[in-house]
């Protein structure tokens, strides 16, 4: 079956940019997201891009698609404590009836 | 409700017993999904519901499991005979309607203890 992989841990200083990468197995994703998983609480969907666009930014976020590598990448400005979480990067396909496949999450640590 | 509810938080029980779990999706939201979320491991998907209907059943780990859903809202999942390896958060999502699946949003899950 199709897989998505990422880093179990990243740890970065307040104030700098975290970069958290994701590979995938799927060459024919629909949509690749990101979501974050704060301590108690449910996933929030942080944002999400179309297959064909390589770059989609949001306020301190910005995410990069590699298509040709199957590499997704999230990218947070100006890394607040607020940014502690885990982050989980998933997909889906239109080909699998859009079932959303995740990874097993990356926990970002904030230094002080 | 402002967003999705899931009860119990917690639930702790005894190998072999069955365990329902509840999902209360955002009003007027017709697709509703779980998932599992196992120690060390990503989020599994389970089942989903567009209307009272789950075409698709197969992400079921076992014939243990069961869903349904009643009236277009609540959605129970139900494990019977429950084992250890059922310890996990399941969580529960929904959207406006499939076309919207990409964007879902999330419980805060329901947490599974098997003794």
């Amino acid at each position: 079956g199709e897989d998505v992989e990422q880093s179990l841990f990243l740890s970065v200083r307040e104030g700098d940019s975290s970069v958290i990468n994701c590979t995938y197995t799927d060459s024919s994703s629909t949509y690749l997201y990101w979501y974050k998983q704060e301590p108690g609480a449910g996933l929030q969907l942080l944002t999400y891009i179309f297959s064909n666009m390589d770059m989609k930014q949001d306020q301190r976020l910005t995410v990069l698609l590699n298509k040709k590598d199957k590499h997704l990448s999230l990218r947070i400005a100006d890394t607040q404590t607020g940014d502690s979480a885990i982050y989980f990067c998933a997909e889906s396909d239109a080909n699998r009836d859009d079932k959303i496949i995740f990874g097993k999450g990356t926990r970002l640590h904030i230094l002080p | 409700g402002a967003g999705v509810s899931q009860s119990p938080s917690n639930k702790v029980t005894e190998k072999g017993k069955d365990v329902e779990l509840r999902c209360d999706p955002i009003s007027g939201h017709t697709a509703l999904y779980w998932y599992r979320q196992s120690l060390g491991q990503g989020l599994e998907f389970l089942i989903y519901f567009q209307g009272n209907s789950a075409p698709d059943k197969s992400g079921l780990p076992s014939d243990r499991f069961s869903a349904e859903r009643t009236g277009g809202s609540v959605s129970t999942l139900t494990i019977q005979r429950t084992q250890q390896e059922d310890s996990a958060v399941y969580l529960c999502a929904s959207s406006l309607g499939l076309a919207n699946h990409n964007e879902q949003f999330f419980g805060p899950g329901t947490r599974l203890t098997v003794l």
